[in-house]
Parts: C-alpha cells; structure tokens; sequence
C-alpha cells in the first residue's frame, strides 16, 4: 500500500514566523503536490513537482515556497506565515510522468493555525 | 479555481437506503475520479472513470459519466454508518492536473 506520510497532525505558529511542512512518501512515485483545504473552496493547489529539484506553480502559490531534495520528500515553505494560512495542508503523491492523470495518494494531512 | 461542482452540498439518509451526488464540469477531460474523505483526515481514492467510459463499479460504488452533459454520478448502495465522510469529484483536463470540487457531505444515521 502506498503512505504518505506528513511531519505534524497539527501545528500552531505565530503570525511571521518560517513555517516547514514536511511530506514523505514510500512508493517511489514521480508527482507530488501541496494543496490546502478550506470549507466552502475545496481543495486547492498551491505547488506540485514531477520530479527532484522540478517544481511547477498550482493555482495559489502567493506566500509559499517548496523544496524537493530527494524523489520521496516534498517540503512546503511558508517564508512569513500569516493568519489567513491558517488551514488544513494536504500533501499527495502520484505515479507517472509530468502531468500524468493518475489517482493521487493523500496524507493525513496537517492542520495549521496561524495566531 | 473548481472545475467540478458536487451537487447537493450535504445529504442524510438511513443506514440501508441508497446515496445520490453528482458532479458537474466545464471544460473536457481526461478523466474524473471520486474520493472520500473522513472528518479531519486526507482523502481516499475510490474510482477512476475515463472519458471514453460511460460506467464503472466498485464493490457497493456506482458512477456514471456522461460527457455530453458534463456531468457524473457517484451512487453509494445499502449505505452504512462508516459511510459517513465527505465526497469530491475531480476532474482531469487534458493538460493533467487534478481540479477538486467543494464536496457532498454526507450522514448515514443507523
């Protein structure tokens, strides 16, 4: 079975600190993504990389940053975290090649306050 | 922005009885898939269905697509209590990248 796993269930931080958000997953797979969860919006892509060191803007990149060192670690960034951050972050995994069309593999995903 | 709109938002039923939701899209697809997500948790792939496939099953899932009207149905069979969770529709525009709609909750009371 695939697992994606992330750093933190939950986390509170302090409006302008640096905020890492870590995502490891365990089925060699090409594509990762970062995306945030708010009520009422969905999901939404912030970020996503098909491969080590490629990283390709999604639909919300204001305030983020990503980082992909390594094929089964995707870390998110918030340079200066701010209090409309605040959300649950759910990282996913899929096989293939860039813009592939596969299924996505999620974490559990990581609820972030931002006070 | 959402691609697939599930309609309805929210819905309650009884353990037993069947559940309904549908997605409506706007652009054409690859492909459209439904995932299930229980509270405060990721989310689960269920079904995968290609543009060129009109039906597909999964155990106790059925859905529908009917690209002409670019929509699809997910329909949840003899529901059960562990059936309570939210589902979303995402759709796959040619260029790949996965568009979620805002979800159907839905309660199943026993």
């Amino acid at each position: 079975d695939v697992k994606v796993t992330q750093s933190s269930r939950y986390l509170v931080k302090r409006t302008g600190e640096k905020v890492f958000l870590e995502c490891v997953q365990d089925m060699d797979h090409e594509n990762m993504f970062w995306y945030r969860q708010d009520p009422g919006l969905g999901l939404r892509l912030i970020y996503f990389s098909y491969d080590v060191k490629m990283k390709e803007k999604g639909d919300i990149p204001e305030g983020y940053s990503v980082s992909r060192e390594k094929k089964e670690r995707f870390s998110l960034i918030l340079e200066s975290a701010s209090t409309n951050q605040t959300s649950m972050y759910l990282c996913a995994s899929s096989r293939g090649i860039r813009r592939s069309s596969y299924e996505q593999y999620f974490g559990p995903g990581t609820r972030l306050t931002v006070t | 922005s959402q691609q697939g709109e599930e309609d309805p938002q929210a819905l309650s039923i009884q353990e037993g009885e069947n559940a309904t939701m549908n997605c409506s899209y706007k652009t054409s697809i690859n492909n459209l898939q439904w995932y299930r997500q229980n509270s405060g948790r990721g989310l689960v792939h269920l079904i995968l269905i290609r543009s060129n496939e009109r039906e597909k099953h999964s155990g106790r899932l059925r859905v529908t697509l009917d690209t002409s009207k670019k929509s699809s149905s997910l329909l949840i069979t003899a529901s059960r209590a562990a059936d309570t969770a939210s589902y979303f529709c995402a759709t796959v525009p040619s260029w790949g990248k996965l568009q979620f709609g805002a979800g159907t909750q839905v309660v199943v009371t026993p």
